[in-house]
């Protein structure tokens, strides 16, 4: 069965500095996606990002960014210039290339952005 | 585009009382789940819809927990009857069925979650 660690409950990171929130996963499938998602304190669950494990580039939306390491089974997320706004709990969640797109998540990190 | 919609916020009852959520999908997203996300927790899926089919409900507790999409767009999630333990917030999501790479399985989008609280 596939599994998804999350092992820093908690991460705190200065306005405009660089944070890395750590995730790791066990599948033995070739064919998955992998993705980070936001919950800010109002409970809406946004997608962040999203990294196909086909594709050996890393994949990067703005201030976010990836560091995918398919053998290690790593998927770090790298938030550059932190805001106030980034606040929030943030989840890695995993989904294979069958016929359910069931996700599977890790147990968050909660980030906090101090001014 | 207007996102999945969910109703209500927030629901308090008592134990072995009924309940039920409602999700309204993206419009054009076949694929519809119900995850159960309980205090402290990562979301787990309880079900997923195409359509009007159940593709996986695998961990729906099926004594208690029931969901259906009958005209495959809207869906509604019962629980009864409730159990301190299903205290949790139940989010719905949405997707399309193929990603825009033309894979299975498109990218999730969730709605803003019912909270219940079972006292």
């Amino acid at each position: 069965a596939q599994t998804v660690t999350q092992s820093q409950p908690e991460m705190s990171v200065q306005e405009a500095e660089t944070v890395t929130l750590s995730c790791t996963y066990d599948t033995s499938e070739n064919n998955y996606y992998l993705f980070w998602y936001k919950q800010p304190p109002s409970r809406q669950m946004i997608l962040v990002i999203r990294q196909e494990a086909y594709k050996q580039q890393n994949a990067t939306e703005n201030r976010f960014s990836v560091n995918f390491q398919k053998a290690a089974k790593s998927f770090s997320l790298k938030i550059s210039d932190s805001q106030l706004g980034d606040t929030a709990m943030y989840f890695c969640a995993f989904r294979n290339g069958g016929a359910t797109n069931k996700l599977i998540f890790g147990t968050g990190t909660l980030l906090a952005v101090q001014p | 585009e207007a996102g999945v919609a969910q109703s209500p916020r927030y629901k308090i009852i008592e134990k072995r009382q009924s309940v039920a959520f409602w999700c309204n999908p993206i419009s054009g997203h076949a694929t519809l789940y119900w995850y159960q996300q309980i205090l402290g927790q990562g979301p787990k899926l309880l079900i997923q819809f195409q359509n009007n089919g159940v593709v996986d409900d695998s961990q729906l507790p099926k004594d208690r927990f029931s969901a259906e999409r009958l005209k495959g767009v809207d869906s509604t999630l019962k629980i009864q009857p409730a159990k301190l333990e299903d205290s949790a917030v139940y989010l719905c999501a949405s997707s399309l069925v193929r990603s825009r790479d033309g894979r299975r399985g498109g990218t999730q989008y969730f709605g803003p979650g019912t909270r219940l609280l079972v006292l």
